[in-house]
């Protein structure tokens, strides 16, 4: 079946650093990707649309200044949290849709972020 | 803005009882999924709901969907310790391509 994956799975950083995650689709082609936040114990906030060829489009709330996203292919998007701070630290999780309009989506294994 | 409620938000049950999530949302959708999170893990597919009195099940599970009540439930028959964790729903937003809003979760543990 189709797989998503993510790089790294976990990463540490000092604060004010920036921290690039990747997201694939491995098997298939992804015009649009998402990005999604998750802090412990809640649920799953949508962050962005990722969208190959164009800009982003964030969610209201999302500051696209401090969460760079680049979809540089039909199988990769990229998020980058710049200037990281402690209250960056979440569980960040890219899901991809199998074509468009689909009742097919598949989610990467998620990459946890501890800013120190 | 399209809301996604469930409830309850945690449960506790015996193994081998029956008991039934709610997920209720606010504005029209054509699509309900259900996912399983295991703690520290990403999400496992559970099931794609598509139309209105969609009734799908897989095991102990069981998923429908009433779309004029906004509303979907996933039942647990017979609940075993494997069945813990958190389950999510999320409604698909249309004429939006594929984006997802979640509900709240539920957090689900079962106990001999």
């Amino acid at each position: 079946g189709a797989v998503v994956s993510q790089h790294p799975s976990r990463v540490i950083c000092k604060s004010g650093t920036s921290v690039k995650i990747e997201c694939r689709s491995l098997d298939f082609q992804a015009t649009t990707m998402f990005w999604y936040r998750q802090f412990p114990k809640q649920s799953l906030m949508l962050m962005a649309t990722s969208n190959e060829g164009s800009k982003a489009t964030y969610e209201q709330g999302v500051e696209k200044d401090k969460f760079l996203i680049n979809h540089a292919s039909l199988t990769l998007s990229t998020l980058t949290v710049t200037s990281a701070h402690p209250e960056d630290s979440s569980f960040y999780i890219c899901s991809a849709p199998k074509g468009v309009r689909t009742d097919t989506q598949y989610f990467g294994p998620g990459t946890r972020l501890t800013v120190l | 803005e399209l809301k996604v409620e469930q409830n309850p938000l945690f449960l506790s049950m015996q193994e081998g009882k029956n008991y039934t999530i709610y997920c209720n949302y606010s504005t029209t959708s054509d699509r309900l999924y259900w996912y399983r999170q295991d703690p520290g893990k990403s999400l496992e597919s559970l099931f794609v709901l598509l139309s209105n009195g969609a009734v799908k099940q897989e095991g102990r599970l069981m998923a429908s969907l009433d779309t004029k009540a906004r509303l979907s439930t996933l039942h647990i028959t017979a609940a075993v310790h494997d069945l813990s964790a958190t389950y999510f729903c999320a409604v698909d937003m249309k004429y939006d391509t594929d984006k997802l809003i979640f509900g709240t979760g539920t957090r689900l543990q079962v106990f001999p």
